[in-house]
């Protein structure tokens, strides 16, 4: 098994709603990363875990909230989000973050709406 | 500061010809590249990579080729074929950093022409 899936694909979510999106992989990583992508604007690092545990939160405001309930799974929690949160999220794994050759393997995103 | 850049936002060429992709990186920390084709509404997709020991590496199609005086990678994509057509970002790491984070440029977007 060589994929990161995400669910759901597709999210519509009202500001006052909370909802959570959901990362797997089955290859045996143990680093896990949470993006954000805008339209027509590279990939933003949002956090980091490394064996579970957060390594890496790029100052990213608190209503959103990571999880990684174990080595396989990786959640973003998301709460009172802002219009412009709207965005295509990407879940991706690596090996772990320590060496070279630790190509990140992405999902195919939750393209988020904020309404 | 963007310490990644992709000058080139667009890049056009007919099928069958060579395509070539540009990088700049401004950290010579940087000691691991990465190339990655993203289609729209899809994540990105690896497709080849580099170390800073090596300064060419090739895959089938895909070679990159890293002059690190220059802090310059380019990407060679021979020959071209329209499924090829899509987005296509450069990326850095620093293995000093062991934090697995990536800086990516901007992206250029690929059109292969029948």
């Amino acid at each position: 098994d060589t994929e990161v899936t995400q669910t759901p694909k597709h999210l519509v979510m009202g500001m006052t709603n909370k909802k959570s999106l959901k990362c797997e992989q089955h290859m045996g990583h143990r680093a896990m990363y949470w993006y954000k992508q805008k339209a027509k604007k590279p990939p933003e690092l949002m956090f980091v875990y490394s064996y579970e545990k957060l390594s890496i939160n790029e100052s990213v405001p608190s209503r959103f909230s990571p999880e990684c309930p174990n080595s396989s799974l990786l959640n973003l929690h998301l709460h009172a989000l802002q219009p412009e949160d709207s965005a295509l999220y990407l879940c991706a794994s690596s090996l772990h973050t320590g060496t070279n050759y630790n190509e990140q393997f992405f999902g195919p995103g939750t393209r988020l709406t904020v309404l | 500061d963007q310490q990644v850049k992709q000058n080139s936002p667009s890049l056009s060429v007919q099928e069958g010809r060579i395509s070539i992709l540009n990088c700049d990186y401004t950290n010579s920390m940087f000691d691991y590249f990465l190339w990655y084709k993203k289609y729209p509404a899809e994540g990105p997709t690896f497709l080849i990579s580099i170390s800073s020991i090596k300064d060419k590496n090739e895959d089938g199609r895909f070679t990159v080729f890293l002059n690190k005086s220059a802090k310059h990678l380019s990407l060679h994509i021979v020959p071209s074929q329209p499924g090829d057509s899509a987005v296509y970002f450069c990326a850095a790491s620093a293995f000093a950093s062991n934090t697995g984070k990536l800086i990516f440029g901007q992206g250029t977007t690929l059109q292969v022409k029948p």
